[in-house]
C-alpha cells in the first residue's frame, strides 16, 4: 500500500510562476489536509477537506488554492510564487471522526526565487 | 490566541529516559496527539491523549492534564534511532490540529 504520494519530491520555482503540488491516498480517507513547514515554526494548515467536494481554509491560505474532486486527489495550487512561500509541504488525510490520527506524505520541497 | 509550547532542543544519553514537555492554550480541547519526525522525512504518529492520564506504549509513554494544559512525552531506554524531532499537536474546537514547533532530541552515545 502506497499510503499518501506527493509529486515533485522537490522544485526550484522562478517568481509569479503557477505550480500545482500532486497529492493522492490510497487509504480511501475522507479527510485530507496541506501544511507548510518552517524552520523554527509549526506546521501550519494552508487548507483542508473533511469530504470530497469540500474545501476549507486554514490558518495560512493566502496565495494557495485548493480542490476536491474525488477522495483521492487533494492539488494544491500556487497561482503565482512568493519568495515567502519557500517551505517543504506535506499532505496528509485521514479517516474522520473522532480518533483523526493523520498519515503524511514524503513532503515536496519548494524554493522560489 | 493559540499557542503550544515545547523545548526548542533536548539532549540525553543512549539507554537513559527522557521527558519532553508540552504546554498549551487553544480554543477548545478534542485530544492531543504527539508525532516524531526524522530529519527530511514527514512526521509519524507516536501517540494520543484525550483524557486526563498516562497512556503508555512500549517505550513511549505520554501523559495529559487537561486542567493544566500539559502533556509530557517520555521516551525510555533511548535508542539512538529516537534523535528526531518531536512534534506535540493539539485539536481544537474546529478539530483542527495546532502544531509546536517540536523539540529536537540528540541522542549522545
Amino acid at each position: 500500500t502506497a499510503g499518501i504520494t506527493q509529486a515533485p519530491t522537490s522544485q526550484i520555482l522562478a517568481a509569479g510562476r503557477s505550480m500545482t503540488l500532486r497529492c493522492t491516498q490510497d487509504m480511501r480517507h475522507n479527510a485530507m489536509y496541506w501544511y507548510r513547514q518552517d524552520l523554527g515554526l509549526g506546521l501550519r494548515l494552508i487548507h483542508y477537506s473533511n469530504t470530497a467536494g469540500t474545501t476549507g481554509k486554514g490558518e495560512v491560505p493566502d496565495g494557495y488554492s485548493v480542490s476536491r474532486a474525488n477522495t483521492d486527489d487533494f492539488p494544491l495550487t500556487l497561482a503565482s510564487a512568493v519568495p515567502s512561500q519557500t517551505s517543504v509541504y506535506f499532505c496528509a488525510s485521514s479517516k474522520g471522526g473522532d480518533y483523526n490520527e493523520q498519515f503524511f506524505g514524503p513532503g515536496t520541497r519548494l524554493t522560489v526565487l | 490566541g493559540q499557542n503550544i509550547d515545547q523545548p526548542t532542543e533536548m539532549t540525553a544519553t543512549e539507554g537513559a529516559i527522557v521527558q519532553i514537555n508540552c504546554t498549551y492554550q487553544t480554543s477548545g480541547f478534542n485530544g492531543l496527539f504527539w508525532y516524531q519526525q526524522h530529519a527530511g522525512e514527514a512526521p509519524t504518529f507516536l501517540s494520543y491523549n484525550v483524557l486526563d492520564g498516562l497512556e503508555e506504549k512500549g517505550r513511549f509513554s505520554s501523559f495529559l492534564s487537561r486542567s493544566k494544559g500539559y502533556s509530557y512525552l517520555l521516551l525510555k531506554e533511548l535508542q539512538m534511532k529516537d534523535s528526531a524531532s518531536y512534534l506535540c499537536a493539539v485539536r481544537d474546537s474546529n478539530y483542527q490540529l495546532i502544531w509546536g514547533a517540536g523539540t529536537k532530541l540528540i541522542i549522545k552515545p
